[in-house]
């Protein structure tokens, strides 16, 4: 199962929305409501920002929210802050239990 | 509050294996699955496999198929990633994390993670 695919970089001003798009295939992405976002910093464990497309874990603030069509899920960030700036990685079930991560986004807040 | 602790760091030969604990506190361990990821240096994350909860069913990616083998003990709470034939390109930061429960699809929600083994492969 190959990695699903994310930009490598983004970029955006503190204030402004940014969204890092995963895109997968019909077998994966498109075919299930499963897919997550993790947000990490160098050095730590990721974080769980959204999970199942669009849902957000007590705590997150309502900044993140997720979002696919078809066979490309979604992240976007509004308002962004300068604590944003990390890596992201999209998440996905991808049939017979397995999962996969997608190649990971670094967000700069310029 | 939930915890998950991994054993430490780890020096590896070329074709040894290695074995990470991951041993969990603050909430039923049969409640839910813990799945295995890792990240090489400056690389991104990688799903390994994973251990139900409830019958402790495993299941693995294709890459690692047949050189990884997840475990638990139940009595110990405690979760197991054995790795063999172990190469250079293994060298990585392993991580386990605690998914969201026995429901279909809580694989999606790791909301609880260990802090992470350091395995490096190096003759």
């Amino acid at each position: 199962q190959s990695a699903l695919t994310q930009p490598a970089s983004v970029s955006g001003s503190p204030g402004q929305s940014i969204t890092i798009s995963c895109t997968g295939t019909s077998s994966d992405v498109g075919s299930y409501n499963l897919v997550s976002w993790y947000q990490q910093y160098p050095g730590k464990a990721p974080k769980v920002m959204i999970y199942e497309v669009n849902k957000r874990p007590s705590g997150v603030p309502n900044r993140f929210s997720g979002s696919k069509s078809d066979n490309t899920a979604s992240l976007t960030i509004s308002g962004l802050q300068a604590e944003d700036e990390a890596d992201y990685y999209c998440y996905s079930y991808v049939g017979s239990s397995t999962w996969v991560f997608g190649g990971g986004t670094k967000l700069t807040v310029l | 509050q939930v915890l998950l602790v991994q054993s430490g760091a780890e020096l590896k030969k070329p074709g040894a294996s290695v074995k990470v604990s991951c041993k969990a506190s603050g909430y039923t361990f049969t409640g839910y699955a813990i799945h295995w990821v890792r990240q090489a240096p400056g690389q991104r994350l990688e799903w390994m496999a994973w251990i139900s909860g409830g019958n402790g069913n495993t299941k693995n990616s294709q890459k690692f198929q047949g050189r990884v083998t997840i475990t638990r003990d139940t009595s110990a709470s405690t979760a197991y990633m054995e790795l063999s034939s172990l190469s250079p390109e293994d060298t990585a930061v392993y991580y386990c994390a605690r998914d969201g429960g026995s429901y279909y699809g809580s694989g999606s929600l790791l909301n609880y993670w260990g802090q992470g083994t350091l395995v490096t492969v190096s003759s």
